[in-house]
Protein backbone atom coordinates (compact mmCIF):
# COMPACT_ATOMS: atom_id res chain seq x y z
CA UNK A 1 0.00 0.00 0.00
CA UNK A 2 0.87 3.47 -0.26
CA UNK A 3 3.02 5.32 3.07
CA UNK A 4 2.57 8.71 3.16
CA UNK A 5 3.74 11.17 6.04
CA UNK A 6 3.93 14.44 7.25
CA UNK A 7 7.13 16.32 7.97
CA UNK A 8 6.42 18.21 11.19
CA UNK A 9 3.53 17.04 14.04
CA UNK A 10 2.99 20.71 15.02
CA UNK A 11 3.20 23.63 12.98
CA UNK A 12 2.17 26.92 15.03
CA UNK A 13 1.06 30.35 13.06
CA UNK A 14 0.09 33.46 14.12
CA UNK A 15 -3.35 34.03 12.68
CA UNK A 16 -3.35 36.23 9.63
CA UNK A 17 -0.12 34.26 8.56
CA UNK A 18 -0.13 31.70 5.65
CA UNK A 19 0.76 27.86 6.62
CA UNK A 20 2.10 25.71 4.95
CA UNK A 21 2.12 21.67 5.94
CA UNK A 22 3.82 19.41 3.83
CA UNK A 23 3.81 15.70 3.21
CA UNK A 24 5.91 13.02 1.33
CA UNK A 25 4.62 9.70 -0.38
CA UNK A 26 6.21 6.41 -1.50
CA UNK A 27 4.45 4.86 -4.45
CA UNK A 28 5.15 7.18 -7.53
CA UNK A 29 2.26 5.29 -8.77
CA UNK A 30 0.07 7.17 -6.79
CA UNK A 31 -2.77 9.56 -9.01
CA UNK A 32 -5.12 10.95 -6.70
CA UNK A 33 -4.59 12.54 -3.18
CA UNK A 34 -6.44 14.08 -0.34
CA UNK A 35 -6.32 16.50 2.13
CA UNK A 36 -8.22 16.18 4.90
CA UNK A 37 -9.23 18.15 8.46
CA UNK A 38 -9.98 17.07 11.66
CA UNK A 39 -10.87 19.26 14.05
CA UNK A 40 -11.07 18.18 17.94
CA UNK A 41 -13.48 15.19 18.52
CA UNK A 42 -14.74 15.11 15.01
CA UNK A 43 -13.99 12.92 11.89
CA UNK A 44 -11.83 13.98 9.15
CA UNK A 45 -12.99 16.83 6.66
CA UNK A 46 -12.47 16.56 3.43
CA UNK A 47 -10.49 20.07 2.29
CA UNK A 48 -9.50 20.12 -1.67
CA UNK A 49 -7.75 17.09 -3.85
CA UNK A 50 -5.44 16.41 -6.71
CA UNK A 51 -4.80 14.51 -9.29
CA UNK A 52 -1.25 13.90 -10.66
CA UNK A 53 -1.68 15.11 -13.88
CA UNK A 54 -1.82 18.85 -11.86
CA UNK A 55 1.16 20.84 -9.91
CA UNK A 56 -1.27 23.00 -8.23
CA UNK A 57 -4.90 23.05 -7.34
CA UNK A 58 -6.64 25.81 -5.82
CA UNK A 59 -9.96 26.53 -3.21
CA UNK A 60 -11.09 28.81 -1.48
CA UNK A 61 -7.99 30.09 1.02
CA UNK A 62 -6.18 26.62 0.66
CA UNK A 63 -3.77 25.81 -2.36
CA UNK A 64 -2.65 22.24 -2.59
CA UNK A 65 1.30 21.48 -4.59
CA UNK A 66 1.90 18.50 -5.84
CA UNK A 67 5.78 17.70 -6.78
CA UNK A 68 5.91 14.45 -8.00
CA UNK A 69 9.49 14.19 -8.68
CA UNK A 70 10.55 14.45 -5.06
CA UNK A 71 7.01 12.93 -4.35
CA UNK A 72 5.65 15.58 -1.70
CA UNK A 73 2.72 17.60 -1.64
CA UNK A 74 1.88 20.77 0.42
CA UNK A 75 -1.22 22.72 1.74
CA UNK A 76 -0.87 26.25 2.33
CA UNK A 77 -3.42 27.77 3.73
CA UNK A 78 -3.93 31.73 3.34
CA UNK A 79 -4.55 34.47 6.11
CA UNK A 80 -4.67 31.79 8.42
CA UNK A 81 -7.66 31.71 11.18
CA UNK A 82 -8.28 30.34 14.44
CA UNK A 83 -11.25 27.78 12.92
CA UNK A 84 -8.02 26.32 11.40
CA UNK A 85 -7.03 24.93 14.19
CA UNK A 86 -6.95 21.28 13.44
CA UNK A 87 -5.20 17.99 13.01
CA UNK A 88 -4.16 17.72 8.86
CA UNK A 89 -4.00 14.51 7.13
CA UNK A 90 -2.69 13.97 3.60
CA UNK A 91 -4.15 10.71 1.99
CA UNK A 92 -3.75 8.68 -1.12
CA UNK A 93 -6.07 6.19 -2.03
CA UNK A 94 -4.82 2.33 -3.12
CA UNK A 95 -5.98 -0.79 -3.97
CA UNK A 96 -7.77 0.55 -6.77
CA UNK A 97 -10.07 2.35 -5.15
CA UNK A 98 -10.65 4.54 -1.98
CA UNK A 99 -8.81 1.91 0.49
CA UNK A 100 -7.37 5.08 1.60
CA UNK A 101 -3.71 5.20 3.44
CA UNK A 102 -3.36 8.52 5.93
CA UNK A 103 -0.27 10.11 7.08
CA UNK A 104 0.08 10.90 11.00
CA UNK A 105 -0.69 14.20 10.58
CA UNK A 106 0.47 17.63 11.38
CA UNK A 107 -1.67 19.82 14.22
CA UNK A 108 -2.21 23.06 13.07
CA UNK A 109 -2.21 25.81 16.31
CA UNK A 110 -2.96 29.43 15.63
CA UNK A 111 -1.73 31.66 17.69
CA UNK A 112 -4.52 34.70 17.80
CA UNK B 1 -29.31 16.48 4.70
CA UNK B 2 -28.09 14.26 7.52
CA UNK B 3 -24.53 12.97 7.61
CA UNK B 4 -22.97 10.13 8.72
CA UNK B 5 -23.98 9.25 12.49
CA UNK B 6 -22.14 6.75 14.87
CA UNK B 7 -23.24 5.39 17.96
CA UNK B 8 -22.59 4.91 20.67
CA UNK B 9 -19.88 8.28 20.65
CA UNK B 10 -18.48 6.84 23.74
CA UNK B 11 -18.10 3.20 24.65
CA UNK B 12 -16.12 1.69 28.39
CA UNK B 13 -15.68 -1.68 28.67
CA UNK B 14 -14.00 -4.49 30.59
CA UNK B 15 -11.08 -6.20 28.80
CA UNK B 16 -12.43 -9.58 27.47
CA UNK B 17 -16.00 -8.23 26.70
CA UNK B 18 -17.60 -7.61 23.26
CA UNK B 19 -18.53 -4.65 22.03
CA UNK B 20 -20.76 -3.68 18.87
CA UNK B 21 -19.91 -0.47 17.03
CA UNK B 22 -23.11 1.06 14.71
CA UNK B 23 -22.35 3.25 11.67
CA UNK B 24 -25.60 5.27 9.75
CA UNK B 25 -23.82 6.05 6.01
CA UNK B 26 -25.49 9.17 4.13
CA UNK B 27 -28.45 7.89 2.19
CA UNK B 28 -28.04 6.44 -1.19
CA UNK B 29 -23.88 6.07 -0.65
CA UNK B 30 -23.29 2.61 -1.67
CA UNK B 31 -19.52 2.83 0.08
CA UNK B 32 -18.98 2.64 3.45
CA UNK B 33 -15.71 2.17 4.95
CA UNK B 34 -14.11 1.71 8.86
CA UNK B 35 -11.14 3.32 10.13
CA UNK B 36 -9.52 2.83 13.46
CA UNK B 37 -7.06 5.85 15.19
CA UNK B 38 -5.07 5.88 17.65
CA UNK B 39 -3.92 8.79 20.12
CA UNK B 40 -2.13 11.50 18.00
CA UNK B 41 -1.99 8.52 15.06
CA UNK B 42 -3.64 8.76 11.44
CA UNK B 43 -6.24 6.44 10.24
CA UNK B 44 -5.88 2.83 9.89
CA UNK B 45 -7.67 1.21 7.10
CA UNK B 46 -10.46 -1.47 8.82
CA UNK B 47 -12.75 -2.77 5.46
CA UNK B 48 -14.71 -1.62 2.81
CA UNK B 49 -18.35 -2.72 1.61
CA UNK B 50 -19.16 -1.88 -1.67
CA UNK B 51 -22.66 -2.31 -2.63
CA UNK B 52 -23.74 -6.34 -2.53
CA UNK B 53 -19.72 -7.26 -3.48
CA UNK B 54 -17.65 -9.17 -0.55
CA UNK B 55 -16.50 -6.50 1.77
CA UNK B 56 -12.74 -5.89 1.50
CA UNK B 57 -11.57 -7.35 5.09
CA UNK B 58 -7.47 -6.94 4.88
CA UNK B 59 -7.16 -4.18 7.39
CA UNK B 60 -8.54 -6.13 10.36
CA UNK B 61 -6.11 -7.04 12.37
CA UNK B 62 -7.14 -9.91 13.91
CA UNK B 63 -10.52 -12.61 13.86
CA UNK B 64 -11.80 -11.00 16.70
CA UNK B 65 -13.07 -7.93 14.88
CA UNK B 66 -15.72 -8.46 12.15
CA UNK B 67 -18.08 -6.42 10.73
CA UNK B 68 -21.22 -6.22 9.02
CA UNK B 69 -23.58 -4.45 5.94
CA UNK B 70 -27.17 -5.03 5.33
CA UNK B 71 -27.80 -3.84 1.57
CA UNK B 72 -26.41 -0.20 1.40
CA UNK B 73 -27.70 0.78 4.99
CA UNK B 74 -26.50 0.14 8.62
CA UNK B 75 -22.94 -1.07 9.06
CA UNK B 76 -21.81 -2.74 12.52
CA UNK B 77 -18.37 -3.80 13.85
CA UNK B 78 -18.07 -6.23 16.24
CA UNK B 79 -14.99 -7.00 18.52
CA UNK B 80 -14.95 -9.65 20.24
CA UNK B 81 -13.46 -10.56 23.65
CA UNK B 82 -11.78 -6.90 23.36
CA UNK B 83 -8.11 -6.00 24.31
CA UNK B 84 -6.78 -3.05 25.80
CA UNK B 85 -4.99 -2.24 22.62
CA UNK B 86 -8.28 -2.35 21.14
CA UNK B 87 -8.72 1.25 22.78
CA UNK B 88 -9.05 3.79 19.87
CA UNK B 89 -11.72 5.82 18.11
CA UNK B 90 -13.35 3.90 15.33
CA UNK B 91 -14.50 6.21 12.17
CA UNK B 92 -17.39 5.29 9.84
CA UNK B 93 -17.20 6.47 6.33
CA UNK B 94 -19.27 7.09 3.23
CA UNK B 95 -19.05 7.50 -0.40
CA UNK B 96 -20.96 7.58 -3.19
CA UNK B 97 -19.61 5.19 -4.88
CA UNK B 98 -16.06 3.26 -5.00
CA UNK B 99 -14.82 5.80 -7.52
CA UNK B 100 -11.33 6.89 -6.71
CA UNK B 101 -12.32 10.80 -6.35
CA UNK B 102 -15.84 10.40 -4.68
CA UNK B 103 -15.51 12.39 -1.74
CA UNK B 104 -15.39 10.09 1.67
CA UNK B 105 -17.58 11.39 4.36
CA UNK B 106 -17.06 10.68 8.03
CA UNK B 107 -18.73 10.20 11.05
CA UNK B 108 -17.88 11.73 14.25
CA UNK B 109 -16.28 8.18 15.78
CA UNK B 110 -16.79 6.46 18.39
CA UNK B 111 -14.27 6.22 21.42
CA UNK B 112 -13.43 2.62 22.39
CA UNK B 113 -11.77 2.41 25.56
CA UNK B 114 -10.92 -0.87 27.39
CA UNK B 115 -10.37 -0.97 30.91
Amino acid sequence: GESVGLHLPTLSVQEGDNSIINCAYSNSASDYFIWYKQESGKGPQFIIDIRSNMDKRQGQRVTVLLNKTVKHLSLQIAATQPGDSAVYFCAAPWGGYQKVTFGTGTKLQVIP
Amino acid sequence: GAGVSQSPSNKVTEKGKDVELRCDPISGHTALYWYRQRLGQGLEFLIYFQGNSAPDKSGLPSDRFSAERTGESVSTLTIQRTQQEDSAVYLCASSLSDYLTDTQYFGPGTRLTVL
